[in-house]
């Protein structure tokens, strides 16, 4: 069965980095059937896809996307030591106020089948 | 960017059939994924690429796809399908996934 665990600070001041952390049980960062991502849900923007990392075994390749709306502040980096991988964003303002949630993407290498797992949410607040 | 848009709310009497709609551009050519979430808690899969279940999703869910809209049914609806319901697909043009805004279903 596999678990997320998400884990970083719930209060921010402006202008400081988000940094949370996803912890993978029961599957392996660098598994070619999944993809990482991570996601967040305002009231305002609704569920927002941020962005995924994932490897290839076959081209021996990490790959990463990020949405357009925060391509310049944001990146996400697996951990295959600690089997794990986590979310920068920097120059956060309270628009980026939301509850952040880590999520696998099943895949069969190449397709992708939707977010079959979920971490349990990070309410992060960004307030001066 | 690819748009997809939802009603805000569906209500149906215990029992019933509820049809969510997600409607796109041309969305009958994409893979769509649903997901219920219910308060306080993460979103779920219940419908993916279209119209296959994740194990423990039961038989009454099901999806379909044509044109610009694709539906969420379900059967027999209980009062514990009350949650909000989102689609999902990928916009191959930005390489980014994108949600619609989420329906609300209640349960009479």
């Amino acid at each position: 069965q596999i678990q997320l665990q998400q884990s970083g600070p719930g209060l921010m001041k402006p202008s400081q980095t988000l940094s949370l952390t996803c912890a993978i049980s029961g599957d392996s960062v660098s598994s070619d059937s999944g993809a990482w991502n991570w996601i967040r849900q305002s009231p305002s923007r609704g569920l927002e896809w941020l962005g995924r990392t994932y490897y290839r075994s076959e081209r021996s390749e990490w790959f990463n996307d990020y949405a357009a709306s925060v391509r310049s502040r944001i990146t996400i980096t697996p951990d295959t030591s600690k089997n794990q991988f986590s979310l920068q964003l920097n120059s956060v303002t309270p628009e980026d106020t939301a509850v952040y949630y880590c999520a696998r993407d099943l895949s069969d290498g190449y397709k992708f089948y939707g977010f079959d797992n979920w971490g349990q949410g990070t309410l992060v607040t960004v307030s001066s | 960017s690819y748009v997809l848009t939802q009603s805000p709310s569906v209500s149906v009497a215990p029992g019933q059939t509820a049809r969510i709609p997600c409607g796109g551009n041309n969305i009958g050519s994409k893979s769509v994924h649903w997901y219920q979430q219910r308060p306080g808690q993460a979103p779920m899969l219940v419908v993916y690429d279209v119209n296959s279940r994740p194990s423990g999703i039961p038989a009454r869910f099901s999806g379909s796809n044509s044109g610009d809209m694709a539906t969420l049914t379900i059967h027999r609806v209980e009062a514990g399908d009350e949650a909000d319901y989102f689609c999902q697909v990928w916009d191959n043009t930005h390489d980014h996934w994108v949600f619609g805004g989420g329906t609300k279903l209640t349960v009479l």
